[in-house]
């Protein structure tokens, strides 16, 4: 009984470095996301993917790079880190609505993120 | 594109008492979903309730009610009898039913502090 599973909880990071924050879900949904929450404000869509091999980007793209090469995992890399990307990264999935018909999200942890 | 706005940074309520916090949003497609989510300090994203924008009636889920309001767009939270688990952020959100991909848009959230 899983569900969506991130890692790590918590980073501190270095201006320029890299990471990857991981994403998995065990449910089986086709729709992943990524999603960004910065202090005091709502969460912001960085990238979605709609199944394994296809991704594309939500509101907040720059800086970060996703990839799809299974159902199951939706990997979010930083390749530059920088102060701005100080946030809470929070993972989500559903299924597909239009086939399944069931319209709730399922959210990771969340991992906070600060670079220094 | 959609939006979701919520224009009430922070809300309290004594506890027993009944609060209703707003969530406006604009859209022009007539078939979509409507969900408000709670955040405790923990930060995992617990889902209230969800309104099928198709249905005429009001979502209730025990104490939590939804005022629906279509052509107004509007979709407001009711708390009743609140308690003090129920001291959260609370986010509106909006999901498309009509097209691909159906992301789902939050709303910048609400902080609900309930008073003993």
């Amino acid at each position: 009984n899983a569900g969506v599973t991130q890692t790590p909880k918590f980073r501190i990071l270095k201006i320029g470095q890299s990471m990857t924050l991981q994403c998995t879900q065990d449910m089986n949904h086709n729709y992943m996301y990524w999603y960004r929450q910065d202090p005091g404000m709502g969460l912001k869509l960085i990238y979605y993917s709609v199944g394994a091999g296809i991704t594309d980007k939500g509101e907040v793209p720059n800086g970060y790079n996703v990839s799809r090469s299974t159902t199951e995992d939706f990997p979010l890399r930083l390749e530059l880190a920088a102060p701005s990307q100080t946030s809470v990264y929070f993972c989500a999935s559903s299924p597909r609505l239009r086939t399944e018909g069931s319209t709730e999200a399922f959210f990771g942890q969340g991992t906070r993120l600060t670079v220094v | 594109a959609q939006t979701v706005t919520q224009s009430q940074p922070e809300m309290s309520v004594q506890e027993a008492e009944t609060v209703t916090l707003s969530c406006t949003y604009d859209t022009s497609e007539s078939d979509y979903y409507l969900f408000w989510y709670k955040q405790p300090p923990s930060r995992q994203m617990i889902l209230v309730i969800r309104q099928e924008a198709y249905k005429q009636q009001n979502a209730t889920e025990n104490r939590f009610s939804v005022n629906f309001q279509k052509a107004a767009k509007s979709f407001s939270l009711k708390i009743s009898d609140s308690q003090l688990g129920d001291a959260a952020m609370y986010f509106c959100a909006y999901r498309s039913a009509t097209g691909e991909p159906d992301k789902l848009i939050f709303g910048t959230g609400t902080r609900l502090q309930v008073f003993p």
